[in-house]
């Protein structure tokens, strides 16, 4: 199956600065990677999402890379606010719409 | 969006007891819901496939017999724990497929087993 990896899995950055979160993913076959923020007791919100044929994605303040050939996706989130602090996980999946998860990244965003 | 809604919330059981878990789509029919657990601090975790009108697929490492679904309808999954014991209390997560790019997380229920 597929097995997702997730780096670091802690992360602190001064308000204003950006953080980047790395994946990697094993089966060549995935072709959907999507990146969730979950608050402490929540269910996962999707924030932003990527497919194979795409090699970037942006939306607003939060991007997403995917490199197909190394089998890694990163999520980039710039000018950081205090909001954005939360565990972030990335995910993948391939057309039986199952998706792994990382490990999870916890972003503290120093005001 | 989508709603996906999940009850209870939270619930507290006895050590041997089973425990139901519910997980409604709300305004969209869904052939295809995820049954995910999260201890705390860690990831999600896969436990079955759940598809409306056949048996459910598990993930390997997963009981099937104690962890019983049913997928009755397109817009119901259910979840029940059997003979619940303490390392079963975790957090339970289901997730409602319309398409892979339109899939939503139910809020959840926190299983706590004394």
């Amino acid at each position: 199956g597929e097995n997702v990896e997730q780096h670091p899995s802690t992360l602190s950055v001064q308000e204003g600065d950006s953080a980047v979160i790395k994946c990697t993913y094993s089966d060549s076959a995935s072709n959907y990677f999507p990146w969730y923020k979950q608050e402490l007791g929540k269910r996962p919100q999707l924030i932003i999402d990527i497919r194979s044929n795409v090699g970037e994605k942006k939306d607003q303040r939060i991007a997403v890379t995917l490199n197909k050939t190394a089998k890694h996706f990163s999520l980039h989130i710039t000018e950081t606010q205090p909001e954005d602090s939360a565990v972030y996980f990335c995910a993948a999946s391939g057309n039986d719409y199952k998706l792994s998860f990382g490990a999870g990244t916890t972003v503290t965003v120093r005001a | 969006g989508a709603v996906v809604s999940q009850h209870p919330s939270w619930v507290i059981c006895k050590s041997g007891t089973s425990v139901k878990i519910e997980c409604r789509s709300l305004d969209f029919q869904a052939t295809t819901m995820f049954w995910y657990r999260q201890f705390p601090k860690q990831s999600l975790m896969l436990m079955a496939t759940s598809n409306e009108g056949s048996k459910a697929t598990y993930e390997q490492g997963v009981e099937k017999d104690k962890f019983l679904i049913n997928h009755a309808s397109l817009t119901l999954s259910t979840l029940t724990v059997t003979s619940a014991h303490p390392e079963d209390s975790s957090f339970y997560i289901c997730r409602a497929e319309r398409e892979l790019s339109e899939q939503y997380f139910g809020p959840g229920t926190r299983l706590t087993v004394t």
